[in-house]
């Protein structure tokens, strides 16, 4: 079982439409969970991240984080076409030791 | 918030020749700097993780001689790719972990003719 899966995608939705974007873990010892967008031969720009169980919500961006069931969200309202990207999730455990999940690629449609 | 600077942005170079790419944290020290590849439409791919002042710990499958790293300073790591051939061309990208979160750098595209 690897340690990070998300949804592969690619995914592809009307402009305004809200984008739920999904990964599990199966390692408790991640304490600290990440999203990050990157856009085509760009450096992944950190979009949300958390260390909670919970929401955190930053404008149209919400993270959701369930460490029971380890299991983690990334909700876009109001999609753009700019929101159009590839979308990564992270978790790191001590600072040092970070995974990623693979990326699924959002396209936004006008 | 944290701010990683890499530069160059694109290098073109011949075969044979040597390239180097620098890592910097702006605005914080960086004990520790991560060195990931990535191939079009494919995820990053860890390379190496530097550290400050010690030798980097390279990822199974990946050359030392070929990929050198360097963390002389809390805020530079530098990613060399020695004799550099065609199949060595691809997407750089570092990173930095700052209060458990990483930053990553613009990126650094190796076209090696």
């Amino acid at each position: 079982q690897k340690e990070v899966e998300q949804d592969p995608g690619p995914l592809s939705v009307p402009e305004g439409a809200i984008v739920s974007l999904n990964c599990t873990y199966s390692n408790s010892a991640f304490q600290y969970f990440m999203w990050y967008r990157q856009y085509s031969r760009k450096g992944p720009e950190l979009l949300m991240y958390t260390y909670s169980s919970g929401n955190k919500e930053d404008g149209r961006f919400t993270a959701q984080v369930d460490k029971s069931s380890k299991y983690i969200s990334l909700f876009i309202r109001d999609s753009q076409p700019s929101d159009s990207a590839t979308y990564l999730c992270a978790l790191g455990q001590d600072g040092q030791n970070f995974v990623f999940g693979p990326g699924t690629r959002l396209s936004v449609l006008p | 918030g944290a701010v990683v600077s890499q530069h160059p942005s694109w290098v073109i170079c011949k075969s044979g020749t040597s390239v180097k790419i620098e890592c910097r944290s702006l605005d914080f020290q960086a004990t520790t700097m991560f060195w990931y590849r990535q191939f079009p439409k494919q995820s990053l791919m860890l390379m190496a993780t530097s550290n400050e002042g010690s030798k980097a710990t390279y990822e199974q499958g990946v050359e030392k001689d070929k990929f050198l790293i360097n963390h002389a300073s809390l805020t530079l790591s530098t990613l060399t790719v020695t004799s550099a051939h065609p199949e060595d061309s691809s997407f750089y990208i570092c990173s930095a972990s700052a209060l458990n979160v990483l930053t990553f750098g613009a990126g650094s595209r190796l076209t090696v003719l």
